[in-house]
């Protein structure tokens, strides 16, 4: 089955510089993948996705990138703001609808 | 459009205790998931239905955890007997097949004493 790891697992930023979030898939028939903003005590917010047939999405300051030769995605967040500061998951799935494998995590600080 | 409704939001009960968590999708929604998720990890998958029909439950620990989905809508999930390691958060999701993806619930905390 599909295997996600993501790294790192912790992530600290000066406030307004880059973060950058990186995964790996294991199974090649995936062709959809989601990532989740997660903050203390609240649920998984889907954030961004991208799908298989394209290479990059944007939306204001997220961008997630997709390298599917290499099986890996990236999410990267320009201009981090206090409000960042949360867990993020990426995540694989074969479809929409389908089962989404999720990735450990990784926990944003934004420093001031 | 209301969101996934999950209730209780916490729950703590003592080793050997039962359990059971109640889950109600989006309106319309076939789709409905159950997810365990552990401090500091990603949610994983316990069961996943589609309409009243078990889709995949090969991460469900079955000697101890039951789920129902009946008429297709409302579903619960049962823990008999809970063990300290299943001290986690209970998330459900839906999905409306083939447009959206995902909506997480706002989850069940459970405490395991």
């Amino acid at each position: 089955g599909e295997n996600v790891e993501q790294h790192p697992s912790t992530l600290s930023v000066q406030e307004g510089d880059s973060a950058v979030i990186k995964c790996t898939y294991s199974d090649s028939a995936s062709n959809y993948f989601p990532w989740y903003k997660q903050e203390l005590g609240k649920r998984p917010q889907l954030i961004i996705d991208i799908r298989s047939n394209v290479g990059e999405k944007k939306d204001q300051r997220i961008a997630v990138t997709l390298n599917k030769t290499a099986k890996h995605f990236s999410l990267h967040i320009t201009e981090t703001q206090p409000e960042d500061s949360a867990v993020y998951f990426c995540a694989a799935t074969r479809n929409r609808d389908d089962k989404i494998i999720f990735g450990k995590g990784t926990r944003l600080h934004i420093l001031p | 459009e209301a969101g996934v409704a999950q209730s209780p939001r916490y729950k703590i009960i003592e080793k050997r205790q039962s359990v059971a968590f109640w889950c109600n999708p989006i309106s319309g929604h076939a789709t409905l998931y159950w997810y365990q998720q552990i401090l500091g990890q990603g949610p994983k998958l316990l069961i996943q239905f589609q309409n009243n029909g078990v889709v995949d439950d090969s991460q469900l620990p079955k000697d101890r955890f039951s789920a129902e989905r009946l008429k297709g809508v409302d579903s619960t999930l049962k823990i008999q007997p809970a063990k300290l390691e299943d001290s986690a958060v209970y998330l459900c999701a839906s999905s409306l097949t083939s447009l959206y993806g995902y909506t997480f619930g706002s989850g069940t905390r459970l405490t395991v004493v």
